[in-house]
């Protein structure tokens, strides 16, 4: 059993598009961090939220730490090809003494 | 150098072999984790090591697979008698040992059992 589930699972938009993408668990976490990931590289880091109901803007992307710090989610505004990869939220439950979870994944294909 | 170095970049074995994949750390991160990464697919967690406390191992799939770390530096994943299920992308992580810090990932090893 995954402890973070991310959907959806795929996501193929045109340019311009807005997106959502969720992570949602049943564990509370201390934080709750996203990275992205492109072919044949190791993911990176794009945000961490700490606080519940934390909203984040990174450019055009939008993150959001749940209230109960059981989910997260990122909006994407006017979507571009740039933005294709795999999005991976990632996050410490608490009471693992900083084990650092990822989600199942997000693949996101943008075209023009 | 500056990054997380995982090596051999790439490595095609015979079922039944034994593999070994390296991973250095970036210096002065106390924190080193493992995890596998099917095609597509999310990252599976394996297994973590926090400066000279026991290692978390309870990712690892089967007896099989072990890990080592020698204090706060250079780690090795073994994979023993390897399976065709086997063949993922392992990917090494490290990060100062603090929670909510950033992890920062190697490029990771490529295995291919035939």
């Amino acid at each position: 059993t995954q402890l973070l589930e991310q959907s959806p699972q795929f996501l193929s938009i045109q340019e311009g598009e807005n997106l959502t993408v969720y992570c949602n668990s049943s564990s509370v976490f201390s934080s709750l961090q996203w990275y992205r990931q492109e072919p044949g590289e190791g993911p990176v880091l794009l945000v961490t939220v700490v606080t519940g109901g934390e909203v984040k803007k990174l450019k055009r992307l939008t993150f959001q730490f749940g209230d109960a710090r059981k989910d997260s989610s990122l909006h994407i505004t006017a979507a571009q090809p740039g933005d294709t990869g795999l999005y991976l939220c990632a996050g410490e439950a608490i009471g693992t003494a900083s084990k650092l979870t990822f989600g199942t994944g997000t693949r996101l294909q943008v075209t023009l | 150098g500056a990054g997380v170095s995982q090596s051999p970049s790439n490595k095609v074995t015979e079922k039944g072999k034994d593999v070994e994949l390296r991973c250095d750390p970036i210096s002065g991160h106390t924190a080193l984790y493992w995890y596998r990464q099917r095609l597509g697919q999310g990252l599976e967690f394996l297994i973590y090591f926090q400066g000279n406390s026991a290692p978390d191992k309870s990712g690892l799939p089967s007896d099989r697979f072990s890990a080592e770390r020698t204090g706060e530096s250079v780690s090795t994943l073994t994979i023993q008698r390897t399976q065709q299920e086997d063949s993922a992308v392992y990917l090494c992580a490290s990060r100062l040992g603090r929670m909510n810090t950033e992890a920062f990932f190697g490029q990771g090893t490529r295995l291919t059992v035939v």
